[in-house]
């Protein structure tokens, strides 16, 4: 079945650094690919979206790009805010709308 | 303009006496999930509902059921919840649709403890 890679965290980042986090899926056919990111205590919102090759997803400064010849779609961001110290997941959607959500990376960001 | 509401956000249950959370959503979507989600891990789908359909996963325990009496509700009944059943449990509804171009829009979730 699909399965969703992402780095693991925490990962720790100062006010205004760059930020990526690495996400690869693996899927019989040609998945959606989201991120997802949740609050302490809260549901999950989504962030960004791409739903085929080379599409690039965008929200908030965040940046993904649809990658099929390296099944990856990473997330970036140029200056990451304390406000984005949240975790992130990044998720495959197959045919019939069920997600596979990788295990989500904890992001800190400090002042 | 809340679109996918789960109550109560909180939720205190005993050991083995049977709980209900409810899911409500405005979207008017085809289909409705619902994962549990330990902590510090990854949500696991538990089941959907496609309109009418429901749709099991094959590891989920039998003392997790669910009902969608219409549209715009769902419910997550555990019948005799155990200690490792303590979780947040989060409702999602999409579109439906084959293209799978369908977002999932979750809810704030439902926090269960079991004492």
């Amino acid at each position: 079945g699909d399965s969703v890679t992402q780095m693991e965290g925490p990962v720790t980042l100062s006010e205004e650094a760059f930020l990526t986090i690495n996400c690869t899926y693996t899927a019989t056919g040609y998945p959606s690919l989201f991120w997802y990111v949740q609050y302490p205590g809260e549901g999950l919102q989504l962030l960004l979206k791409a739903t085929k090759a080379d599409d690039k997803g965008s929200n908030k400064g965040f940046e993904a790009t649809y990658r099929k010849e390296t099944t990856s779609f990473h997330l970036e961001k140029g200056s990451v805010q304390v406000s984005d110290s949240a975790v992130y997941f990044c998720a495959a959607g197959d045919s019939g709308g069920k997600l596979q959500f990788g295990a989500g990376t904890q992001v800190v960001v400090t002042p | 303009d809340a679109m996918v509401i789960q109550n109560p956000r909180y939720q205190v249950t005993q050991f083995g006496k049977p709980v209900t959370l409810s899911c409500s959503q405005t979207l008017n979507h085809n289909v409705m999930y619902w994962y549990q989600q330990k902590s510090s891990q990854a949500p696991k789908l538990l089941f959907h509902y496609y309109d009418k359909d429901f749709n099991n996963e094959a590891d989920t325990p039998d003392n997790f059921q669910s009902r969608r009496p219409n549209t715009s509700f769902c419910f997550l009944d555990i019948r005799s919840p155990g200690l490792g059943d303590a979780a947040m449990y989060l409702c999602a509804t999409s579109r439906g649709g084959s293209n799978g171009n369908t977002e999932a829009f979750f809810g704030q979730g439902t926090r269960l403890t079991v004492v």
